[in-house]
């Protein structure tokens, strides 16, 4: 079946910083990649997505690539703030077996913690 | 404001006990979920439901039970038959043309007593 694996937590940073959370996948067929974000206290959010290989998905500075070759959506950013600590989870969502309903497959979530 | 409320914030179950995990949204999502986040996982599906009057078990769906009335609502059981409840609930919606692209309540922290 589908999986999502995330690399280990926590991750403390100081602010400026350059942040690389891994997340590699298995799935059948074509996946479509996602990274949430759940701030303290809140639901997720969606930070960011892409739907066919090698589609760069961005938004408030991170950056995730979905490269089908090494099946990876690495989430990336430059300068990490002390608001952007949070956890964050890696999605994917497949067509296999032909579900369309939304299905989600998440990886188990990275807490990221960034000091001043 | 359109979004996903959930309710209450913190709930607690003594044993044998059935409570309910309220959901509602006013953003005229067709479809509703249900997730359980547990510490160090990801999110499980718990039940899930497309349109009113019809739900689908998810991959945990057993101890718990839905029901799907009114559009806006999708409220959540936690049976007596649930025997390791505490845990992080989550609500979700989605519209019919982008059921991936997930919409989150801020969660129910349920425990037992």
């Amino acid at each position: 079946g589908d999986s999502v694996t995330q690399m280990e937590g926590p991750v403390t940073l100081s602010e400026e910083a350059f942040l690389t959370i891994n997340c590699t996948y298995t799935a059948t067929g074509y996946p479509s990649l996602f990274w949430y974000v759940q701030y303290p206290g809140e639901g997720l959010q969606l930070l960011l997505k892409a739907t066919k290989a090698d589609d760069k998905g961005s938004n408030k500075g991170f950056e995730a690539t979905y490269r089908k070759e090494t099946t990876s959506f690495h989430l990336e950013k430059g300068s990490v703030q002390v608001s952007d600590s949070a956890v964050y989870f890696c999605a994917l969502s497949s067509n296999a077996g032909g579900t369309s309903y939304g299905k989600l497959t998440f990886g188990q979530g990275t807490i990221l913690t960034v000091h001043p | 404001d359109g979004g996903i409320t959930q309710s209450p914030k913190y709930l607690f179950r003594k044993e044998g006990q059935n409570v309910t995990l309220s959901c509602e949204q006013n953003l005229n999502h067709d479809a509703m979920y249900w997730y359980r986040q547990d510490p160090g996982q990801g999110l499980r599906l718990i039940y899930y439901s497309q349109i009113v009057n019809d739900f689908q078990k998810g991959d945990i769906a057993e101890g718990y039970s839905v029901s799907r009335e009114k559009k806006e609502s999708f409220p959540l059981t936690v049976t007596s038959a649930q025997k390791n409840p505490t845990a992080f609930y989550l609500c979700a919606s989605s519209i019919e043309g982008a059921k991936h692209i997930q919409y989150f309540g801020a969660g129910t922290r349920l425990s037992v007593l």
